[in-house]
């Protein structure tokens, strides 16, 4: 198994770009997460979602949009790429909502 | 919501000292316990966790006891190394019952000396 899978691992967007981040798993996961991790703020609940076809808003949705249509992707989308969004992403997934919740190795993206 | 309160570092230790980093929690009910850890320029690994009170969660030498009096769950290791140099993470499920999982805490930056 690949487990939870990210990409591009690093990117440079300017502002008002838009841009989709990556995130499969191969474990069959129901439950799927994206976080924000800011140096000092610990990460973030962005979106999540309960399975195909679910989804809804974490602690800071706001310029972020996802979707779920398969079991295994869990696409996060930023819409107009602001300076604020300067951060790393983790995906992670996990079977049932009191289980293990496994990360992918993040994403860095930097808008300028 | 639930939210978590743990020291943020950076706590710098000396090979083979005892190691605690505190974390408190409100919660609505008593969820599960989680650490979590991440080595530099990796993502979070699940360390250990603890699923109602009283129990203890242990990996790798490290061990948290669920302290539902005190709403607790203190990290402790009897003899740290240079290779638990790390960001440690204090997490409580979520509310909802967890559908929206972990609730993070800022994360203790652990240095560990020769």
């Amino acid at each position: 198994n690949a487990g939870v899978t990210q990409t591009p691992k690093f990117q440079v967007l300017k502002t008002g770009q838009s841009m989709t981040l990556q995130c499969a798993q191969d474990m069959n996961h129901e439950y799927m997460s994206w976080y924000r991790q800011d140096p000092g703020m610990g990460l973030r609940l962005i979106h999540y979602s309960v399975g195909a076809g679910i989804t809804d808003q974490g602690e800071v949705p706001n310029g972020y949009n996802v979707s779920r249509s398969t079991t295994e992707d869990f696409p996060l989308r930023l819409l107009s790429a602001a300076p604020s969004q300067t951060s790393v992403y983790f995906c992670a997934s996990r079977w049932t909502p009191q289980s293990e919740q496994y990360f992918g190795p993040g994403t860095r993206l930097t808008v300028t | 919501g639930n939210s978590v309160t743990q020291m943020e570092g950076p706590v710098t230790l000396s090979e083979e000292a005892f190691l605690t980093i505190n974390c408190t929690y409100t919660a609505t009910g008593y969820p599960s316990l989680f650490w979590y850890v991440q080595y530099p320029g990796e993502g979070l690994q699940l360390l250990l966790k603890a699923t109602k009170a009283d129990d203890k969660g242990s990996n790798k030498g490290f061990e948290a006891t669920y302290r539902k009096e005190t709403t607790s769950f203190h990290l402790e290791k009897g003899s740290v190394q240079v290779s638990d140099s790390a960001v440690y993470f204090c997490a409580p499920l979520g509310t909802g019952g967890g559908a929206d999982g972990l609730t993070f805490g800022k994360g203790t930056h652990l240095i560990i000396q020769p």
